[in-house]
């Protein structure tokens, strides 16, 4: 079955440090997302992109976050300066239409220290 | 905004008995539903889904119920297992984004 893979699955950074978070969506979608989970919270979302451009971001996503896709297979989300709070799993999602049938990647855990 | 919230955040049943999770959202406007078992240290999977035209869909062992009056969902899962210990989400569709809710942690008694 086709899968999201995300890696690392663990990133320890030092706050203010810059991160990338790396994504590969499942081949045939054409939507991707990046949503954040902090611990015992609930699933937040960050950022829809299709088209090759950002379609929909939450309060969350402010200067300090951006995303790319820069071939045909990666979608990764950069994190400028990373703070404490940033500390997260942080999943990728993508899906063939408009909010239909989301796949959800394993994640990464972001250690912000 | 939107808010969907669960109505328990636990949830202990014996295995073989039948489980039920709800599931409650505010946004009357939201059309598409999605249930997610999320396992620890994993991202969620996928369950099963519903449009707003639906009142009802069925799956393997898991069923799906949409109160629009009443804007509720609920999960039903038929004899329970082990491995369908996890946390449950509810999330709802608005615009290109889903909202989810904190989640209710399933736990099956042997």
């Amino acid at each position: 079955e086709p899968e999201v893979t995300q890696t690392p699955s663990h990133q320890v950074t030092q706050m203010g440090q810059e991160v990338i978070l790396r994504c590969v969506p499942i081949s045939n979608h054409l939507y991707f997302y990046w949503y954040r989970q902090i611990l015992g919270q609930k699933v937040e979302f960050l950022v829809s992109f299709y088209n090759n451009e950002i379609s929909e971001k939450s309060e969350i996503f402010d200067d300090q976050f951006s995303v790319e896709r820069p071939d045909g297979s990666n979608f990764t989300l950069k994190i400028r300066s990373t703070k404490l709070e940033d500390s997260a799993m942080y999943f990728c999602a993508s899906s063939t239409g408009h909010g239909y049938g989301y796949t959800f990647g394993s994640g990464t855990r972001l250690t912000v220290v | 905004g939107e808010s969907v919230g669960l109505h328990l955040p636990t949830l202990s049943v014996q295995e073989g008995d039948n489980s039920i999770i709800n599931c409650a959202y505010s946004n009357s406007a939201s059309d598409y539903f999605i249930w997610y078992k999320q396992e620890s240290g994993k991202g969620p999977q996928f369950i099963i889904d519903i449009r707003s035209n639906m009142d009802k869909r069925q799956g393997q062992r898991v069923t799906v119920l949409l109160n629009k009056t009443v804007k509720h969902l609920s999960l039903q899962i038929a004899a329970t297992q082990p491995g369908d210990s996890a946390v449950y989400f509810c999330a709802e569709n608005s615009g290109n984004q889903f909202y989810f809710g904190t989640g209710t942690s399933l736990t099956v008694i042997p």
